[in-house]
């Protein structure tokens, strides 16, 4: 089955510094991938949506200047929270798929916590 | 616009039990739905997913679902519950086939021995 990675699984960053999460398709192209947002005892929350070589388009509420979204090739994805901040602290988990009406697969999540 | 209901954001069942978890939806378009399974710090896994076309769903793990329409309700069950099964279960809905996910909060459903 198709297998997506993300990098790191865990983070522990001091509040004001940037950290970056890296979402790869392993096995297969993934033109569109997702970002989302899990909070405890939450239930996911759409982020963004990138597009291989074009600008994400992030959902109402979502601040693009914090969690910039690089789509630069059809493996790789990566979400940058910038300056981040105690209350950034959650899980995040990326999804990829590889076009128009194919299932999306998910990674394993990467747990940020901002110090 | 769409949401999902998870009726429940916890199930507790015996080993060998009936498991049922509860989802209802809206969706003004015909929808795709979803069981997900979700594990301690991971990912998700996808147990089973409607598309159009036959409204019994037979998913990963002895896990199915039924599309009732009007009932707008997608339930997950499966006859025999096992230890293994305990984890978080969220129900999803997108429009078609976008796959645009809009999850519902999650069970979480615990087996007790």
């Amino acid at each position: 089955g198709a297998v997506v990675s993300q990098h790191p699984s865990r983070v522990i960053c001091k509040s004001g510094t940037s950290v970056k999460i890296e979402c790869r398709s392993l096995d297969f192209q993934a033109t569109t991938m997702f970002w989302y947002r899990q909070f405890p005892k939450k239930s996911l929350m759409l982020m963004a949506t990138s597009n291989e070589g074009s600008k994400a388009t992030y959902e109402q509420g979502v601040e693009k200047d914090k969690f910039l979204i690089n789509h630069a090739s059809l493996t790789l994805s990566t979400l940058t929270v910038t300056s981040a901040h105690p209350e950034d602290s959650s899980f995040y988990i990326c999804s990829a798929r590889t076009g128009r009406g194919t299932e999306a697969f998910f990674g394993q999540g990467t747990r940020l916590t901002v110090v | 616009a769409q949401s999902v209901t998870q009726l429940g954001s916890h199930v507790s069942v015996s080993e060998g039990a009936l498991v049922l978890l509860r989802c209802n939806y809206s969706s003004s378009v015909p929808p795709y739905l979803f069981w997900y399974v979700q594990y301690p710090n991971q990912g998700l896994q996808l147990l089973l997913k409607y598309t159009s076309a036959a409204t019994l769903v037979k998913g990963i793990n002895g896990f199915e679902a039924e599309f009732k329409k009007s009932e707008t309700s997608f339930h997950l069950t499966k006859p025999s519950a096992h230890m293994s099964d305990a984890a978080e279960y969220f129900c999803a809905v997108s429009r078609s086939s976008n796959y645009k996910l809009t999850f519902g909060k999650g069970t979480l459903l615990t087996v007790n021995p």
